[in-house]
């Protein structure tokens, strides 16, 4: 069965500073991997997706994320956070033809940016 | 336009009355899902239409009757809810439900209150 970890569930940063959310899965074949972003209140607005190919991948908002096979990764990362970026960070893994419809999401990190 | 949208943006109910929850997208996807989502929490999946037939039910309780009258609309219908189903209820699609194909956009949310 597929899984999602997101081992910080609450990261605070300096508005300036850089981030890095952690994610971790469990997948048995190549997954398809998902950062959404949520502000309170509000629906989840994707941030960027890896399906394949290039293994850093850009977003919107000025986020990246990398997918490290090897440590079963896929960490989103900024150089420079802003205080707009405080909100919710889900990752999540896409579901497969066996499972079609059932994607799997982290338990989320709640990200504080401090002025 | 990745747009979904829901209405209401708020509802308040009590526990005798029926309401519904509406979602619409125009992206021509194939694929529509309901969520439901508690405070800190991800989102928890309730109903999976897949071209217009519905393919999955995360064993839902039948106070939740969804319906997909098109392939552009979803609603859920709501019927002698309990308080604890006060959450964010949240509507998505994708163009299709498994694979590289399933990313999932969400709508804004429906924030409901059952008294």
């Amino acid at each position: 069965a597929q899984s999602v970890t997101q081992p910080d569930i609450h990261i605070t940063v300096s508005e300036g500073a850089s981030l890095e959310l952690r994610c971790n899965y469990s997948y048995g074949a190549t997954p398809y991997l998902f950062w959404y972003v949520q502000s309170p209140g509000q629906g989840l607005q994707l941030l960027l997706k890896y399906f394949s190919g290039d293994t850093l991948v850009q977003g919107i908002k000025g986020f990246e994320a990398e997918f490290k096979r090897s440590q079963s990764s896929f960490n989103l990362r900024k150089p420079s956070v802003h205080w707009s970026d405080a909100a919710e960070y889900f990752c999540a893994v896409g579901s497969s033809s066996a499972n079609a419809g059932k994607s799997t999401f982290g338990d989320g990190t709640t990200l504080t940016v401090k002025p | 336009d990745t747009e979904v949208t829901q209405t209401p943006k708020h509802l308040v109910m009590g526990m005798t009355n029926k309401k519904s929850l509406k979602c619409e997208q125009h992206m021509g996807h194939r694929a529509m899902y309901w969520y439901k989502q508690k405070a800190k929490k991800p989102p928890e999946l309730m109903f999976v239409y897949s071209y217009e037939k519905l393919s999955i039910n995360e064993s839902v309780p039948s106070r939740f009757s969804p319906e997909c009258p098109n392939s552009s609309l979803l609603n859920l219908h709501l019927h002698a809810l309990q308080p604890e189903d006060s959450a964010l209820y949240l509507c998505a699609s994708s163009q299709e439900p498994a694979g590289v194909t399933d990313t999932q956009y969400f709508g804004p949310g429906t924030r409901l209150t059952v008294l």
